[in-house]
């Protein structure tokens, strides 16, 4: 199948600081999804790109789809503690298949 | 937004014993729906896709004979363990779509521990 490798893979950042994460795939995505997951919970969509070269934002969050469309960035902007949590890149294969990154666990100290 | 539901949200259970997930769209009708497993401190793995009335597409090296799924109505997905053993202890997601499988709503997740 089809490997979606995010990185870092863990971050420590300070509260009111800059998050900037990135997600690198083998092959070529006309989709890429950026989801959150807090503890115990199901993942929940940030932001959805479907073009190369886009650049979509959500509040403090924007993400951009790579021009190569094997890779996509997810950056945090001035960070807050309920910024807490893990995300993971997305994106559908052939058919109904759907692929999930390696994740990045973000962590907010006040 | 569209919500999905997980019952039970937490099962714990014996070994050899077999254990239903329920996964339900609450206010939308799913044409397609997703079970995902997630062990700790992984990402989401794709187990299978089921569309409704007909039989569920698995990912390679998931046993269809052990992971039971059933989507009998657009509105309703289960996922039976049967036999369960103690590496089948994770963390169980569904998820709904009434469209492209970019448009996915996630359940919030069954964890299941064998004893």
């Amino acid at each position: 199948g089809q490997q979606l490798n995010q990185s870092p893979q863990s971050m420590f950042i300070q509260e009111g600081e800059d998050v900037s994460m990135n997600c690198t795939s083998s092959s070529i995505f006309n989709t890429w999804l950026w989801y959150k997951q807090d503890p115990g919970e199901g993942p929940v969509l940030l932001i959805a790109l479907y073009k190369a070269g886009e650049l979509t934002s959500n509040g403090r969050l924007t993400a951009q789809f790579g021009i190569t469309r094997k890779d996509s960035f997810l950056n945090i902007s001035a960070s807050i503690p309920s910024d807490v949590g893990i995300y993971f890149c997305a994106g559908p294969g052939t058919g109904n298949q759907f692929y999930f990154g390696t994740g990045t666990s973000l962590t907010v100290i006040p | 937004g569209a919500v999905v539901s997980q019952h039970p949200s937490r099962v714990i259970c014996k070994s050899g014993t077999s254990v239903k997930i329920e996964c339900r769209s609450l206010d939308f009708q799913a044409t397609t729906m997703f079970w995902y497993r997630q062990f700790p401190k992984q990402s989401l793995m794709l187990m299978a896709t089921s569309n409704e009335g007909s039989k569920a597409t698995y990912e390679q090296g998931v046993e269809k004979d052990k992971f039971l799924i059933n989507h009998a109505s657009l509105t309703l997905s289960t996922l039976t363990v049967t036999s369960a053993h103690p590496e089948d202890s994770s963390f169980y997601i569904c998820s709904a779509s009434f469209g492209s499988p970019d448009t996915q709503y996630f359940g919030p997740g069954t964890r299941l521990t064998v004893l």
